[in-house]
């Protein structure tokens, strides 16, 4: 089983909201990772955008707006990221992952589609 | 301007081995932990290794353990990849990426460099 696991596709309008989750393997608490979310377009590299352990402990990634947030749902034992306000530009692949013993381990992406 | 730029990729036949480089700018490189990750078609990210400033600590993923090795040269502000038994599954775009602390923040990444693993 992976250690984190996210929906390969989604798809939402513009000017709506997107909810990505990043599922942790059973036996691995969100609530005791900090998550990194990730965005990547065609031809470019990845893209930090947020990072988040609690409410209080936080950071988004410069010049990132604040329509991108991020949460945790322990009881599905899942990181969420937040898209408000979809725009046409938000269109990518998204990307989370932890940092687990001495690895970086990633998600597998979810790709964002607005229609 | 802070720049990660990566060279060395190509074509390369099962078995073989490549060197991959990434040459930093506009920041302080050796203070700094560096990573190498790569993006296989179809597939996500992968993280392959880091290495800390002054090379005191390496890390590599199981899944290139043995095969490849990372290392760096901070009078130069260079990062490499030495890539040896290479197998098609290893054909992907790889990237150099700038950690911001221990356990931290990916920040900062290259544009890439591909390597393709075919006969």
């Amino acid at each position: 089983q992976a250690i984190l696991t996210q929906p390969s596709s989604l798809s939402a309008s513009p000017g709506a909201s997107a909810s990505l989750t990043c599922a942790l393997r059973s036996g691995l608490y969100v609530d005791t990772y900090t998550i990194y979310w990730y965005q990547q377009k065609p031809g470019s590299p990845p893209q930090f955008l947020l990072r988040h352990k609690t409410d209080s402990d936080k950071q988004q990634g410069s010049g990132v707006p604040s329509r991108f947030s991020a949460f945790k749902n322990t009881s599905a034992n899942a990181a969420i990221l937040l898209i408000s306000g979809l725009q046409s530009e938000d269109e990518a692949d998204y990307s989370c992952m932890i940092w687990h013993i001495t690895a970086a381990v990633f998600g597998g992406g979810t790709k964002l589609t607005v229609l | 301007q802070v720049h990660l730029v990566e060279s060395g990729g190509g074509l390369v036949k099962p078995g073989g081995s490549l060197r991959l480089s990434c040459v930093a700018s506009g920041f302080s490189f050796s203070d700094y932990y560096m990573n190498w990750i790569r993006h296989s078609p179809g597939k996500g990210l992968e993280w392959l290794s880091y290495l800390s400033g002054h090379s005191s600590y390496a890390s590599h993923a199981d899944s290139v353990k043995g095969r490849f090795a990372v290392s760096r040269d901070n009078a130069k502000n260079s990062l490499y990849l030495q890539m040896n038994s290479l197998t098609v599954d290893d054909t992907a775009i790889y990237y150099c990426a700038r950690q911001l602390e221990v356990a931290g923040t990916i920040d900062l990444w290259g544009q890439g460099t591909l390597v393709t693993v075919s006969s």
